[in-house]
């Protein structure tokens, strides 16, 4: 099982962008062994799934925030990267990244392995 | 977009005792080509991510004790906890994974009554 870190601002200015890394161990994010999403939860609330990319580097993002959204990898560094633009009070969560193991399960939205969350606060 | 809705908000239960919480999604998760329904459960404790109990409706996840059992097809799932532990206070998911985005229900608080 892989072990997953989040990291990045937990202040970020309304209207800025919003950038947070996840840093994974016990396994290459290159090797294609898993789905790498993003999920949110604001304060009491139900978590809500940001998206996902594959080794490959394709992607899909929850049409509630396509447009201001975009995922990455850096395969050299073996971390996986989430930005979200021109955001508001309402983009205040804690963030976490996840995988989905692609070889075992095969589905990109079973998520077995969680990082612990960063809460990312919007504010000036 | 497939929608999720769990009942009830809460429930306080008594040591020992059975927990049920409900899950319904505004369109079936049955996918019938694999004759499985793309339905899972998490359990997520206070500072905590969430924890995956339960895929495919019914199958338990590695480690996860044997008095957590999902049941259910299409549209109507349920999560029992046979006789509740102090160490399962907690709020579940529900989450489709049948299609995206894959959305969570609103959560079921457990609670020792």
């Amino acid at each position: 099982q892989v072990q997953l870190q989040e990291s990045g601002p937990r202040l970020v200015k309304p209207s800025q962008t919003l950038s947070l890394t996840c840093t994974v161990s016990g396994g290459a994010i290159s090797s294609g062994g898993y789905f790498w999403s993003w999920i949110r939860q604001p304060a009491g609330k139900a978590p809500e799934w940001i998206g996902r990319i594959y080794n490959s580097g394709s992607t899909s993002y929850n049409p509630s925030l396509e447009g201001r959204v975009s995922m990455s990898l850096d395969t050299s560094r073996n971390r996986f990267s989430l930005t979200i633009d021109s955001v508001t009070a309402a983009d205040t969560a804690v963030y976490f990244c996840a995988g989905a193991p692609a070889l075992t399960l095969g589905e990109p939205g079973l998520l077995t392995a969680w990082g612990q969350g960063t809460l990312v606060t919007v504010s000036s | 977009d497939i929608v999720m809705a769990q009942s009830p908000d809460s429930l306080a239960v008594s040591l020992g005792e059975r927990a049920t919480i409900s899950c319904k999604s505004s369109q079936s998760v049955f996918y019938s080509s694999k004759n499985k329904n793309y339905l899972a459960w998490y359990q997520q404790k206070p500072g905590q991510s969430p924890k995956l109990l339960i895929y495919w409706a019914s199958t338990r996840e590695s480690g996860v004790p044997d008095r957590f059992s999902g049941s259910g097809s299409g549209t109507d799932f349920t999560l029992t906890i046979s006789s509740l532990q102090a160490e399962d206070v907690a709020i579940y998911y529900c989450q489709q994974y049948f299609g995206s985005p894959f959305a969570f229900g609103p959560g079921t608080r457990v609670e020792i009554k």
